[in-house]
């Protein structure tokens, strides 16, 4: 049981360039989400999918975009990287929204760096 | 929109001292929980609190959800230097929007 995984765990990329971040969960969870953390900023949800299929906007969607085809795998994109996209992007999956026993389980994180 | 604040941003501490957080929403929340990030590593969960008022206690830490159910705070007793990391509060509105939205989180740093 690997939990959740992301791929790749670095990058660096040109202005311009594009790039998909692979998220996977062996949990079954119906949730997945894409955040991104700046220092002094905190976790900023970017994309959120509550179930296959189906995506939504986060607090900071622009720039991005995301698919989810199977359950297990939230797909994040960057079409046209920029310099301001250069953060550490965690992904996180949870079995249900607003329930009192719900819980977000974080990936390891993807460092990207955009020049 | 819904803001969680988080203060402060940063504490050192000497081992062996005490250190409290304060997370405060600008919404009523349906539950808080709170997230622990070492350095270099992702957020792990730590613990939920739903009811107002409500305490819980973890070892040395000690959570705390206010009775207007707006803020909650962590207290760490007798700080070691294994709880140095980032410490996150996160809130679900109870306007249900579906999102857990999360604190700017405060930065401990013990000093052996």
């Amino acid at each position: 049981n690997a939990g959740v995984t992301q791929t790749p765990k670095f990058r660096v990329l040109k202005t311009g360039q594009s790039m998909t971040l692979l998220c996977a969960q062996d949990m079954n969870h119906e949730y997945m989400y894409w955040y991104r953390q700046d220092p002094g900023m905190g976790l900023r949800l970017i994309h959120y999918s509550v179930g296959e299929g189906t995506t939504a906007k986060g607090e900071v969607p622009d720039g991005y975009n995301v698919s989810r085809l199977k359950k297990q795998n939230f797909l994040l994109g960057l079409e046209s990287a920029a310099p301001s996209q250069t953060s550490v992007y965690f992904c996180a999956s949870s079995y249900r929204h607003r329930q009192p026993t719900d819980t977000q389980y974080f990936g390891p994180g993807t460092r990207l760096t955009v020049l | 929109g819904q803001q969680v604040m988080q203060i402060p941003q940063y504490q050192h501490v000497q081992e062996g001292e005490d250190f409290t957080t304060y997370c405060n929403s600008s919404t009523t929340l349906s539950n808080i929980q709170w997230y622990k990030q070492r350095p270099g590593g992702h957020p792990v969960f730590l613990i939920q609190l739903v009811k107002s008022g409500e305490v819980k206690k973890q070892k040395r830490l000690t959570f705390q959800f206010g009775e207007a159910k707006k803020n909650s705070s962590l207290h760490i007793t007798a700080t070691q230097t294994t709880d140095v990391g980032t410490y996150f509060c996160a809130g679900h509105p109870s306007s249900n929007t579906g999102k857990l939205i999360f604190g700017q989180g405060t930065t401990l740093q013990v000093k052996p």
